[in-house]
């Protein structure tokens, strides 16, 4: 089973600025990681899919990069809306498996 | 607009059996691939499992395997998860999602169970 690992667990930060999540594969995943957004009482939302696409409907702001094991979502200046829990899950090898989130709160 | 809608959920003791449902519109069935997703309440993410598009194969987690079946009614549009032998541990929301090349792509909203005596 490949262990997704992200990082950091808690970041805290202001309206405007840059957010960098990390996640890391305990084996390579390829390209085939995705990244997902929760909002309290919500279910998840697709934002990125394998490593740098944007799913239908997700702002430009929201970006992804990283190949192998070592991956990153950024999101270039946060808005409001984004104060969320980040997770990323890989879909290279059975089980799927999702990383532990990153909780995005403000500063 | 797509949308997945389950059912289903409630409270029920350990070493029970309960089907939840997930009722899909706004796309072609049929041609998705289709995932159950649980979250322990204030944790994170667990796959659970997926069933192909014809529902001819389907996965699962170690977790879950033997103890619970996933199948697919495409002439009703419904997917279902069959849970048996169910374990405290299993208490969740559980979600549908539509499924592509195994990103899920559009979740439904949850429903939620819960294994206590």
């Amino acid at each position: 089973e490949i262990v997704l690992t992200q990082s950091p667990a808690t970041l805290s930060l202001s309206p405007g600025e840059r957010a960098t999540l990390s996640c890391r594969a305990s084996q390579s995943v390829r390209n085939y990681l995705a990244w997902y957004q929760q909002k309290p009482g919500q279910a998840p939302r697709l934002l990125i899919y394998d490593t740098s696409n944007r799913a239908t409907g997700i702002p430009a702001r929201f970006s992804g990069s990283g190949s192998g094991t070592d991956f990153t979502l950024t999101i270039s200046s946060l808005e409001p809306e984004d104060f969320a829990v980040y997770y990323c899950q890989q879909r290279s090898s059975w089980p799927l498996t999702f990383g532990g989130g990153t909780k995005v709160e403000i500063k | 607009e797509v949308q997945l809608l389950e059912s289903g959920g409630g409270l029920i003791q350990p070493g029970g059996s309960l089907r939840v449902s997930c009722a899909a519109s706004g796309f072609t069935f049929s041609s998705y691939d289709m995932s159950w997703v649980r979250q322990t309440p204030g944790k994170g993410l667990e796959w659970v499992s997926s069933i192909s598009a014809n529902g001819a194969g389907t996965q699962y987690a170690d977790s879950v395997k033997g103890r619970f079946t996933t199948s697919r009614d495409n002439s009703k549009n419904t997917v279902y998860l069959q849970m048996s032998s169910l374990k405290a541990e299993d208490t969740a929301v559980y979600y549908c999602a539509r499924s592509v090349n195994w990103n899920q792509d559009y979740w439904g909203q949850g429903t939620l169970v819960t294994v206590s005596s």
